[in-house]
């Protein structure tokens, strides 16, 4: 049981390049989202799925797209990157909850994202 | 709005004695409240949560946290701390808005704790 992992751990890109992240979840999990850190913001959603084929935008969405065409994946997609971009990328997921149970979510180990 | 407030930015603690990192929310309704830490390059790791019940909820690793309704408040203590507690602890409160189990996290506490 892995749990949530994340590919790939690094990356450095040049600006306009594009990239896309993968995070699988072996824990049958309903939902599932993309956060950035950055020193000092805490965690902020960028965009969340709520089962396989669909997807919602977060707190901070421009620049990003996601798919999650099966239940364990969740891509995120950087089109065109910046300089902007550059964060620590961390994949969660979670049961959606019922009656006390579930709600809270487990996360994968990030990916280091440079954008120069 | 809803939103985690997480008031100190560090706290700093000498090993053996209890430690306290604050936490207070804004939510519409009942919250939910999480608590998650990051050590160092490593992602979050789920330590307690409130959903209801008991004011006083245990987690992993001897932390425990109490719930203060009137006070809005979620603070995570310890009763004695450890070295090995220096890390990065991160408040969150579900986001009552939806059903989607979003969490709003706070900016989070770095917790120093010395020899």
């Amino acid at each position: 049981n892995a749990g949530v992992t994340q590919t790939p751990k690094f990356r450095v890109l040049k600006t306009g390049q594009s990239m896309t992240l993968l995070c699988a979840q072996d824990m049958n999990h309903e939902y599932m989202y993309w956060y950035r850190q950055d020193p000092g913001m805490g965690l902020r959603l960028i965009h969340y799925s709520v089962g396989e084929g669909t997807t919602a935008k977060g707190e901070v969405p421009d620049g990003y797209n996601v798919s999650r065409l099966k239940k364990q994946n969740f891509l995120l997609g950087l089109e065109s990157a910046a300089p902007s971009q550059t964060s620590v990328y961390f994949c969660a997921s979670s049961f959606p909850g019922l009656a006390g149970v579930g709600y809270e979510q487990y996360f994968g180990p990030g990916t280091r994202l440079t954008v120069t | 709005a809803q939103s985690v407030a997480q008031p100190e930015d560090q706290v700093n603690v000498a090993e053996g004695n209890p430690l306290t990192v604050k936490c207070t929310y804004s939510v519409s309704g009942n919250p939910y409240l999480f608590w998650y830490v990051q050590y160092p390059n490593r992602g979050l790791q789920f330590l307690l949560k409130y959903i209801t019940g008991d004011n006083l909820v245990k987690g992993s690793y001897g932390f425990e946290a109490e719930f203060n309704k009137s006070q809005t408040s979620f603070h995570l203590k310890k009763p004695s701390a450890l070295v090995s507690d220096s890390a990065l602890y991160f408040c969150a409160v579900r986001d009552m808005r939806g059903s989607q189990g979003n969490l709003i996290f706070g900016k989070g506490t770095k917790l120093s704790v010395k020899p």
